[in-house]
């Protein structure tokens, strides 16, 4: 059973299109993330929402924008994406809730190709 | 701020070899290390957490705060370990973002 979905699975867009990704999951999750990885790279958080709460990272270019409205469903937008924004895009979600080292869940990931 | 290394962006051994992934961390605080897997063509999951002191399997991992290491070990190594294995650093307790390292892809040949 898929508890975070990312769709779609693959995007491909122009340079200085706009994109949207999309994330949902069915845990219930308080917490949502949004990674960037490029190839070879470690993963990147770019931001992520407590609840409603938006926790931008202080390296996470304006260019990258995000929503949350609900709690099962969170996009990132690009506003105007260029070819180094090529990339996989990973969602993850965690409850909030733990004391200690909490898991996070990923989703599958969508890789974005800005032509 | 925070950095996780991983020395060895490929590791190949053969089946039945032990397995030794190398982790390097550094933070001034009291960090939460954890090791994720990525099979092939499956997402990304938590492996094992330093806190917990499980064997998830048959891999340990054993927090070295004056070494600043949380190495991945295996004694004997299966096919299906092969994978793409990531650590990763948490700050704090509870709810806190994850700083990943680069990555160490292990193929274990037959």
């Amino acid at each position: 059973d898929a508890m975070v979905i990312q769709n779609p699975r693959y995007q491909v867009t122009q340079f200085g299109k706009p994109v949207t990704l999309s994330c949902s999951q069915t845990l219930n999750h308080n917490v949502m993330y949004w990674y960037q990885q490029k190839s070879s790279q470690a993963p990147k958080l770019l931001f992520h929402y407590y609840d409603k709460d938006f926790n931008n990272e202080a390296d996470t270019p304006d260019n990258f924008q995000s929503r949350r409205p609900n709690t099962s469903f969170c996009f990132l937008d690009i506003r105007s994406p260029g070819l180094g924004d090529a990339a996989m895009y990973l969602c993850a979600t965690s409850s909030g809730e733990a004391i200690h080292q909490e898991t996070q869940y990923f989703g599958p990931g969508t890789r974005l190709l800005v032509l | 701020a925070q950095r996780v290394t991983q020395p060895e962006k490929l590791l190949s051994v053969f089946k039945g070899a032990p397995v030794e992934l190398k982790c390097n961390y550094s933070y001034s605080g009291s960090p939460e290390l954890f090791w994720y897997v990525q099979y092939s063509r499956q997402r990304l999951q938590l492996l094992l957490r330093h806190i917990s002191r499980e064997s998830i399997k048959g891999f340990t991992a054993d927090l070295n705060k004056g070494e600043t290491s949380f190495h991945l070990k295996k004694p004997f190594a299966q096919e299906e370990d092969s994978a793409m294995y990531y650590c990763a650093l948490s700050e704090d307790s509870g709810y806190s973002t994850l700083t990943f390292g680069k990555g160490t892809m292990l193929l274990v040949s037959p």
